[in-house]
């Protein structure tokens, strides 16, 4: 299994550009979340989904967009880019059943806004 | 979901035991604690999880206190490659999304 898998890796955006980030995973995990992790700082939430067709805000909505069309990806839609948005992104997924598993995060996407 | 409380950094002799700790007082009864380590810039990787009972995997040891405000997470012959941020979180598994904030971990350093 590849687990949760990002792309791309690395980004440079100008400012008012627009880009997606693509994450999908194969264990059919309900679960799927956004983070970004500015330097030196912890992972804040940005959207989260608990199944297809259902997504909600986290910490750090602003400035994003998600949808959830099927289980397996979870793409997060930026629109106008701005330098507040330089960061790394991280994409992760659980399961929802009654095993009480952690999240496997994929290995993120750098994000500079120039 | 509760908040963490945990030290910004530590240092740990290799070969010694690890031992970081986390507070979360306002736990709820039905939230769980985790652990993850962050290496350099990779992705957090989970470590291991509990309720209320001690917990041991091939990776670590988690004690939780008897009233559940706080917990530490025990590596016990740390070696350079352990050198990770540590987050621990608490969250309400199966509900929600379970969704969790990260705070800022403890930077754990292993010496040589």
């Amino acid at each position: 299994n590849a687990g949760v898998t990002q792309t791309p890796k690395f980004r440079i955006l100008k400012i008012g550009q627009s880009m997606t980030l693509q994450c999908t995973q194969d264990m059919n995990h309900n679960y799927m979340y956004w983070y970004r992790q500015d330097p030196g700082m912890g992972l804040k939430l940005i959207y989260y989904s608990v199944g297809a067709g259902i997504t909600d805000k986290g910490e750090v909505p602003n400035g994003y967009n998600v949808s959830r069309s099927t289980t397996e990806d979870f793409p997060l839609r930026l629109e106008l880019a701005a330098p507040s948005q330089t960061s790394v992104y991280f994409c992760a997924s659980s399961y929802s059943g009654v095993r009480q598993d952690g999240y496997t995060f994929g290995s993120g996407t750098r994000l500079t806004v120039v | 979901d509760a908040k963490t409380t945990q030290p910004p950094s530590m240092d740990c002799a290799e070969g010694r035991a690890a031992n970081l700790p986390c507070n979360h007082s306002t736990i709820s009864g039905n939230e769980y604690v985790y652990w993850y380590r962050q290496i350099h810039s990779q992705g957090p990787q989970y470590i291991i999880h509990g309720l209320k009972n001690n917990e041991t995997n091939e990776m670590a040891s988690l004690i939780i206190t008897e009233d559940r405000k706080s917990s530490t997470l025990i590596l016990p012959h740390a070696t350079l490659r352990d050198t990770a941020v540590y987050y621990c979180i608490v969250r309400v598994a199966n509900t929600n999304a379970g969704k969790s904030t990260f705070g800022d971990g403890t930077t754990l350093t292993v010496k040589p």
